[in-house]
């Protein structure tokens, strides 16, 4: 059981906006920043927002994080083929003293 | 930038294995290193973290006083000392490196980036 929540499983067809939540607690997200990771199964994750909402050079625009509370999300416009990957949100967790990551959401491009 | 690890393999449940990761292509000693790990097919889940100069760690519970993580800035290296291991700690081991900037006396996390291309552990007799 993950520590920041996130749905198993989301989809959009290309040209669509997908969102993904992350739900934790006063004791991560609500009181620090929250970074999300791309996972093209069989590579390694891949930073694609930073600081709730910050895009690392190279991210393209159509990726985009929020944060409001103890929640984030990641929103993806124009959705395309090549974003069909695992998500993953992250944030330090000061009971646990630790970093502490979503479960993952597999997002399918129908 | 680039981080590679090595040292995995399989061992026997209650042995030791030291896994590595070589930086390259920026200033070492200025960053926070970290290893993650994730079983396939699962999430990640963070194993551990090392300050620049190497005198804090941190460590997830599932791992604390098992585990070792240091760093030599000399050689550009980080190390997961993994003792005592246990089949349930059977993963795809990455280690990762984590920006941050400073203001106002505060220092605020960038992220894990980049990731290395991780190296598989298995316990099991």
């Amino acid at each position: 059981q993950s520590v920041l929540t996130q749905p198993p499983s989301a989809s959009g067809t290309p040209g669509q906006r997908v969102t993904i939540s992350c739900s934790g607690s006063s004791a991560n997200i609500g009181s620090t920043t929250v970074n999300w990771y791309q996972q093209v199964p069989g590579t390694a994750p891949q930073l694609l927002i930073y600081g709730n909402n910050q895009r690392p050079s190279g991210v393209p625009d159509r990726f985009s994080g929020s944060k409001s509370g103890t929640s984030a999300s990641l929103a993806i416009s124009g959705l395309q083929s090549e974003d069909e990957a695992d998500y993953y949100c992250s944030a330090w967790d000061d009971s646990l003293h630790g970093w502490v990551f979503g479960g993952g959401t597999k997002l399918t491009v129908l | 930038v680039q981080l590679v690890e090595s040292g995995g393999g399989l061992i026997q449940p209650g042995g030791s294995l030291r896994l590595s990761c070589a930086a390259s292509g920026f200033t070492f000693s200025t960053h926070l290193m970290h290893w993650v790990r994730q079983v396939p097919g699962k999430g990640l889940v963070w194993v551990s973290g090392i300050t620049k100069d190497g005198r804090v760690t941190t460590y997830a519970d599932s791992v604390k006083g098992r585990f070792t993580i240091s760093r030599d800035n000399g050689k550009d290296t980080l190390y997961l000392q993994m003792n005592t291991l246990r089949p349930e700690d059977t993963a795809f081991y990455y280690c990762a490196r984590e920006g941050d900037y400073c203001s106002g006396g505060r220092c605020y996390s960038t992220g894990f980036d980049p990731w290395g291309q991780g190296t598989q552990v298995t316990v099991s007799s």
